[in-house]
């Protein structure tokens, strides 16, 4: 059985500052989703990840994939208020399941 | 712009009030899933059609059914409501290739959420 966890869970950062976040899963997988959700919103889709060594990056957020190690980061630099959401990673295993969610690293950006 | 677009954004039902919650599509994706999400986790998958297969997860209650009349359309239908049933909905939809195709690119596009009340 898949299993995905993230850490960490809470995540209060101060603005300019970069941290990461992990997400780790238990089985054989090529495809990782990075998603943000802001409050009371959907999920909205940020990376996807399908190769080993994949490294995608959209503005301050850099996600990247080591199926080797079964281990995705999310790499935030110099924060601003405006990423404070929950982040979630999700992922697939080999054959055609759905994804698989990680428990979500709520991200609290402050002055 | 196609999008995935669920009706009501907001429900209020009473304990044990039938409730239909309603998602449809334009990207013409073959695979559509339901989600509940309550507060502070992650969505929890209750089942997904890829066409007209129904798949049920094992842990979703007999309380909560589907339908899917057709391609655009899935449809969540809540029989019994119980006031730990209260949650965000949420629909999502994505393209599964057949086992011809090398690679499954499975990004799901949500839709905007239902959120209900039971009272």
């Amino acid at each position: 059985e898949l299993k995905v966890e993230q850490n960490p869970l809470f995540l209060s950062m101060q603005e300019g500052k970069n941290y990461t976040i992990y997400c780790n899963y238990s089985t054989t997988s090529d495809r990782l989703y990075w998603y943000r959700q802001d409050p009371g919103k959907s999920l909205e889709s940020l990376f996807v990840l399908l190769s080993n060594g994949a490294v995608k990056q959209e503005g301050r957020l850099m996600a990247s994939l080591d199926t080797k190690a079964r281990l995705s980061t999310l790499h935030i630099t110099a924060a601003v208020h405006d990423l404070s959401a929950t982040y979630f990673c999700a992922v697939g295993d080999s054959g055609n399941t759905p994804l698989v969610f990680g428990k979500g690293t709520r991200l609290s950006v402050i002055a | 712009d196609a999008m995935v677009i669920q009706n009501p954004r907001y429900q209020v039902t009473q304990f044990g009030k039938p409730v239909t919650l309603s998602c449809s599509q334009t990207l013409n994706h073959n695979v559509m899933y339901w989600y509940q999400q309550k507060s502070s986790q992650a969505p929890k998958l209750l089942f997904h059609y890829y066409d007209k297969d129904f798949n049920n997860e094992a842990d979703t209650p007999d309380n909560f059914q589907s339908r899917r009349p057709n391609t655009s359309f899935c449809f969540l239908d809540i029989r019994s409501p119980g006031l730990g049933d209260a949650a965000m909905y949420l629909c999502a939809t994505s393209i599964k290739w057949g086992s011809f195709r090398p690679r499954l690119v499975e990004t799901q596009y949500f839709g905007p959420g239902t959120r209900l009340l039971v009272l």
